[in-house]
């Protein structure tokens, strides 16, 4: 079926170091959303996107909606600790109820 | 108030046993859904209904069987648990299709 291209796929990084993830996708969304997800937890929505070439910023964090439709990133800037779980990129087609796509998830470890 | 609430957070039960995890949601969203992460925490979506109308119905093995009494519940239930159904199950909802809100999940394991 059909799958989002995460990356990477993890990373270990030092507290203040800026973060960058990113999906593709070989078919076009018309809407790009990012969450994270904690340990036992469901994923929470982090960004969402609905046009493309559109830049969104929340916090420290900032994505983008790719141009073709066929990809999006994600910044973390100046990380701190609490920036680790698993961050997802999920896509949506055209219409109201159409389901998410999921990418695999790109897991964070933010070490002090 | 929890938006997106399952019950139970976990279930340990036998193979071959019949279960059931139940959602509610109180944002007054019109669909809900059921997705299924795995082990690798790959998420996938199973079931999805509008006004208690299935409307998505993924390629999943018909031992299991949701049910919406309204639009502020979904249920699941699974009959004949095998090892394979041992993953989290989270419940969502949605307006129209966007918002979606996401439950805290049901981490299943089948021994």
């Amino acid at each position: 079926g059909q799958q989002l291209n995460q990356s990477p796929q993890s990373m270990f990084i030092q507290e203040g170091e800026d973060v960058s993830m990113n999906c593709t996708s070989s078919s076009i969304f018309n809407t790009w959303l990012w969450y994270k997800q904690d340990p036992g937890e469901g994923p929470v929505l982090l960004i969402a996107l609905y046009k493309a070439g559109e830049l969104t910023s929340n916090g420290r964090l900032t994505a983008q909606f790719g141009i073709t439709r066929k990809d999006s990133f994600l910044n973390i800037s100046a990380s701190i600790p609490s920036d680790v779980g698993i961050y997802f990129c999920a896509g949506q087609r055209s219409g109201g109820y159409n389901k998410l796509i999921f990418g695999a998830g790109t897991r964070l470890a933010v070490h002090p | 108030d929890t938006a997106v609430s399952q019950t139970p957070k976990y279930l340990v039960t036998q193979m071959g046993n019949d279960k059931s995890i139940k959602c509610e949601q109180n944002l007054g969203h019109d669909t809900m859904y059921w997705y299924k992460q795995d082990s690798k925490k790959f998420l996938k979506i199973m079931f999805s209904y509008n006004n208690k109308e299935l409307i998505i119905n993924e390629t999943v093995p018909n031992r299991f069987s949701p049910k919406s009494p309204d639009k502020a519940h979904l249920n699941l239930h699974i009959n004949s648990l095998e090892l394979g159904d041992s993953a989290v199950y989270f419940c969502a909802s949605t307006e129209g299709g966007y918002g979606y809100t996401f439950g805290s999940g049901t981490r299943l394991t089948v021994v």
